[in-house]
This record gives C-alpha cells, structure tokens and sequence, in this order.
C-alpha cells in the first residue's frame, strides 16, 4: 500500500527566502506526482503534475523534481512572498488516477 | 477558467439522515472523484468514477455511500445513513485524460 510522508509538518521562513518542501513515498510505480496548495478551509489548487517520465517542472516561482528510484520529490518556491503561506500537499497517482495525499507542510512566510 | 463547483458548502444533518452532496465538474471531464478530510487529518480516496460507473474504491465506501451521474453535468455523492464520524469536508475533483485532477471547494458535512 502506497504511504506519502512530508516532512517537516510545518515551516516558517521571512520573506525573500527560498522554500523547500520534501514529498517520499512507499511504491515507486507511480504514475504521476501531483503539488497543491490548500488554504485553511479552502479547496486544493493544483500546482504541478510531474509525470512519470519527467524529472522536474516548472511554474513561475515554483519547481517541482521528481526522483522515482528513491521515492522522493521536491518543491522549490523562490523568493518566498507572505501569500505564499498556506498548506502545501503532495499526492502520488495510480493507473486509474487515485490520489494519495501526504499529511501536507503548514508554511508561514512571516514579512 | 472552467472550475469545479459544489453544493452545498455546508451542511448539517442529524446522525441517520440521508444526505446528497453535488457536484458540477469541468465540462469536458471524463473522470470524477470524490475525497473527504477530517478535520486535522490527510485527505482521503473515496471513490473514482469513469464511463458511468465506478472504477475504483476504498474501504471507507461501504454501503451507506453511493455516486451517481445523473445527467451530462451533476455528480454527485450519497450517505444513507450518516454517522458522527462522517463529519468531514468532501471534495469533489474531475480530469480529462491527462492526470491533473482539478478540486471543486469542498462542502463542509456536519453530522450531528
């Protein structure tokens, strides 16, 4: 059974500073790796999809790898801004395009 | 910017009752989904849907739950006979062929 771990649970950083997120998981026959955004009692924003066979994707400020051999992947936000605060989850995909969330990492980007 | 849209954003109901949570997803969508939080806790799988019946399930959907496409646009969930620990935010999410899933804003289910 797929288990997606983040770590840390939470993350406070100032502003200007670069975020770095980390996402595991168990079964490294994902299809997909997905990145959202949830605000407190809010909906999920999808993020980034990195497929499969891609080893990173980029959008914006953000960037997400993907290593499938170590059951990793990575979010990378530059030049963290206080809109940037909000809980940040990460998800693996199986064939039929089931989501399995990790616990998600609180940021706080303090002015 | 199509969107996925749900109703209610919140309800409550009394343990036992029958409630029907909506969902509109993106028009050209071919695959629904629904995934429910308790409060502090991971989002969880429910139910996958694809081709006018379900595709995928987790444990958690037992027989008090049901989904149902009614026509081209609504998708929506069923709990026969809702329990306490049914209290949770549901979200509904839809796709097309690619994999990135798309999030309506939840509907809040307070079970009292």
């Amino acid at each position: 059974k797929q288990e997606v771990t983040q770590i840390p649970a939470a993350l406070s950083v100032p502003e200007g500073e670069n975020l770095v997120l980390n996402c595991s998981f168990t079964d490294s026959a994902i299809y997909n790796l997905q990145w959202f955004r949830q605000d407190p009692g809010k909906g999920l924003t999808s993020l980034l999809l990195i497929q499969s066979s891609q080893r990173e994707q980029t959008s914006g400020r953000l960037n997400a790898s993907l290593d499938k051999s170590s059951g990793r992947s990575t979010l990378y936000i530059a030049a963290s801004q206080p809109g940037d605060s909000a809980t940040y989850l990460c998800a693996s995909t199986d064939s039929w395009g089931k989501l399995q969330f990790g616990a998600g990492t609180q940021v706080v980007v303090t002015p | 910017e199509p969107e996925v849209t749900q109703t209610p954003s919140h309800q409550v109901t009394q343990m036992g009752q029958e409630v029907i949570l909506r969902c509109v997803p993106i028009s050209n969508h071919l695959y629904f989904y629904w995934y429910r939080q308790i409060l502090g806790q991971k989002v969880e799988f429910l139910v996958s849907f694809y081709n006018n019946e379900i595709s995928e399930k987790s444990e958690i959907f037992d027989d008090q739950f049901s989904v149902e496409r009614p026509d081209g646009s609504n998708f929506t969930l069923k709990i026969r006979s809702t329990k306490l620990e049914d209290s949770a935010m549901y979200f509904c999410a839809s796709r097309a062929e690619g994999y990135e899933q798309y999030f309506g804003p939840g509907t809040r289910l307070t079970v009292t």
